[in-house]
């Protein structure tokens, strides 16, 4: 699976759009940009996941650039509970019992909001 | 969305003693469940992948005999940590694997704490 890279930290204001960057310039045709986020001592969070399109749900919306080398997840309208770290993976999505592809964690990007 | 359970919360055992974990699929079958592991500061680390009815996959330097895991249903996947110590006090999380959206997504437990004394 393709590696990413995510800046360390970013801080947000309360109420603004928060716009978190990933670059996977290796990544292959059929993976996946998937994003999870972990609030501290909790388990982490599915936020969302795009292949080739932009994607939106009520979480966020998922930018990913026309060569699919980097993406951007976006939290339209932060607030104090977004504060988390938040990871982004790529990895092959195939459903079926046979596929135990791992999602490599990295150490993700620290997102504070303030308030 | 996939709701994933964990019990317990959190556990403090004696040293020397075992510990059971219960990862719980609530609203949906996963026949793929994945352990993790996650010192303080630190990312998550894979532990074992398992599929229901089969013996579990350990990743490098994870001990089998250590860390028992047992995916008896397409529901219910255990993780048994046997003679504790101190070095094995971490926040653990189970993950189960679900169809979301046209393909595969994993959805993670709140994750367990344990503190061993």
């Amino acid at each position: 699976d393709a590696k990413t890279t995510q800046p360390t930290s970013m801080d947000c204001a309360e109420g603004r759009a928060a716009n978190l960057p990933c670059n996977h310039s290796t990544i292959s045709g059929n993976e996946y940009v998937y994003w999870y986020r972990q609030i501290h001592s909790q388990g982490p969070q599915y936020i969302i996941h795009g292949l080739k399109n932009n994607e939106t749900n009520e979480m966020a919306s998922l930018i990913i650039t026309e060569d699919r080398k980097s993406s951007t997840l976006i939290l339209p309208h932060a607030t104090l509970r977004d504060t988390a770290v938040y990871y982004c993976i790529v990895r092959v999505a195939l459903y079926g019992p046979g596929n135990n592809r791992k999602l490599i964690w990295g150490l993700g990007t620290s997102l504070a909001v303030n308030p | 969305g996939a709701v994933v359970s964990q019990h317990p919360s959190w556990v403090i055992c004696k040293s020397g003693t075992s510990v059971k974990i219960e990862c719980r699929s609530l609203d949906f079958q996963a026949t793929t469940m994945f352990w993790y592991r996650q010192f303080p500061k630190q990312s998550l680390m894979l532990m074992a992948t398992s599929n229901e009815g089969s013996k579990a996959t350990y990743e490098q330097g994870v001990e089998k005999d250590k860390f028992l895991i047992n995916h008896a249903s397409l529901t219910l996947s255990t993780l048994t940590v046997t003679s504790a110590h101190p070095e094995d006090s971490s926040f653990y999380i189970c993950s189960a694997r679900g169809l979301a959206g046209g393909s595969d997504t994993q959805y993670f437990g709140p994750g367990t704490r344990l503190t061993v004394l």
